[in-house]
């Protein structure tokens, strides 16, 4: 599984809480993504990051922040929940040869 | 602006019947393309990258470049193939992925 993991697996909060979302990996791997899954939509980017502390913005970035302070960490951060943000999210990093993707677990998302 | 669109969202066959999932995309350069594979609940995997022409679990894809298309093939289909596919292209920088919005295969007995 590409070394890569996701915490929490399951989450349940409530609006306008703050919730913290992570991202390891043990591959030493640049890039870094964060993506949302919804039905009818695919996945979407939220943000990326292309080194430490070097993060960008993806398709669909409002209402989330990020940071990588170590290669091998990737936070998302929604600073107030909304019921829109229900979500399983995604983390992948780059494969051998950068263009393809490895994906962690999912973390499913719950807001109330 | 880079887009793929899968025009089916749902697709059902029988067992042992040929399958085909298709995948159209917009892109000015040239693309990677790639199909990856969710079954229930798990993570997304890798299926097939097209610069490979590998053969995974009897898939194929074939790029066409005229029609701008990577369709997914299987001249039989088993239940074990039952997901949701992702058709995705990688182009411009920094290797982002854009997705389809994915076609759901179900596999009858």
């Amino acid at each position: 599984d590409a070394g890569i993991t996701q915490s929490p697996r399951h989450k349940v909060t409530e609006t306008g809480t703050p919730v913290t979302l992570r991202c390891h990996q043990t591959e030493n791997h640049r890039y870094m993504y964060w993506y949302r899954q919804d039905p009818g939509h695919g996945l979407r980017l939220i943000h990326y990051s292309y080194g430490v502390k070097d993060t960008d913005k993806g398709e669909v970035s409002d209402g989330y922040s990020v940071s990588r302070s170590k290669t091998e960490d990737f936070l998302l951060t929604l600073e107030s929940a909304t019921s829109s943000q229900t979500s399983v999210y995604f983390c992948a990093i780059e494969g051998q040869d950068s263009y393809e993707q490895y994906f962690g677990p999912g973390t499913r998302l719950t807001v109330t | 602006a880079q887009r793929v669109t899968q025009p089916e969202k749902l697709l059902s066959v029988f067992k042992g019947a040929p399958v085909e999932l298709k995948c159209n995309y917009s892109y000015s350069g040239s693309p990677e393309l790639f199909w990856y594979v969710q079954y229930s609940r798990q993570r997304l995997q890798l299926l097939l990258r097209h610069i490979s022409r590998e053969s995974i679990k009897g898939f194929t894809a074939d790029l066409n470049k005229g029609e701008t298309s990577f369709h997914l093939k299987k001249p039989f289909a088993q239940e074990e193939d039952s997901a949701m596919y992702y058709c995705a292209l990688s182009g411009g920088s920094n290797y982002k992925l854009t997705f389809g919005k994915g076609t759901l295969l179900t596999v009858n007995p």
